[in-house]
């Protein structure tokens, strides 16, 4: 069967620090992977998708950056975090064939930046 | 542009009491539509999803949902609530002809279900 890892599960930072968040998906190969970010417990906001190794599509210009260097791994990444980047970011992944794929999500990580 | 509404903030029903969830869509063609739950610090569990076929589509842990292309509406229903149904549940949807990025979620529904 198929899981998905991601971690850390909570994290705290500091203004101004880096930011690196690591999704793997277990069981699969060639999934399509994705980043979202829920504000305030309720709307999901598509940052990142993926449909291959070195191919990202970003869906919101913004202070992050997202990486696939494997197959099966996702990483999400910031140079220098703002406060506005506090927020719960989930990483899913589908499979690649067909539009009727429902996503599978990770247990996200609440990101507070103080 | 594709767009869900999910109308209602929160869904108060009693323990053993049939539930809805409502849930309307809009795609320039046909849709895909889904229902994904998610339980407190965690992510979104997919419970069910509508391709074609039967209007009604049945689901994880007892939940239903009706397809009703003429009012473009999904709604998520269960026979008898449970406490532990409490969540906060997503319906979604995606154009056929759109790229597999293209799934756009609602806002999420809190249901409560009590003793």
């Amino acid at each position: 069967s198929q899981t998905i890892h991601q971690w850390p599960a909570t994290l705290v930072q500091p203004v101004g620090s880096p930011l690196s968040l690591e999704c793997t998906v277990e069981g699969t190969s060639n999934p399509n992977l994705y980043w979202y970010r829920q504000a305030a417990g309720r709307g999901l906001q598509l940052l990142f998708y993926s449909v291959g190794i070195g191919q990202i599509s970003s869906e919101v210009p913004q202070n992050l950056s997202a990486s696939r260097p494997q197959d099966r791994q996702f990483i999400l990444s910031s140079k220098k975090l703002l406060l506005s980047d506090s927020g719960f970011y989930l990483c899913a992944w589908s499979y690649d064939i067909g539009n009727n794929s429902p996503l599978h999500f990770g247990n996200g990580t609440r990101l507070t930046v103080t | 542009a594709q767009s869900v509404a999910q109308p209602e903030d929160q869904v108060n029903v009693a323990e053993g009491n049939p539930l809805t969830v409502k849930c309307t869509y809009s795609v320039s063609g046909n849709p895909y539509l889904f229902w994904y739950v998610q339980y407190p610090n965690r992510g979104l569990q997919f419970l069910l999803k509508y391709i074609t076929g039967d209007n009604l589509v049945k689901g994880s842990y007892g939940f239903e949902a009706e397809f009703n292309k003429s009012q473009t509406s999904f709604h998520l229903k269960k026979p008898s609530a449970l406490v532990s149904d409490s969540a906060l549940y997503f319906c979604a949807v995606r154009d056929r002809t759109g790229t597999a990025s293209k799934l756009t979620f609602g806002t999420g529904t809190r249901l409560q279900v009590t003793l």
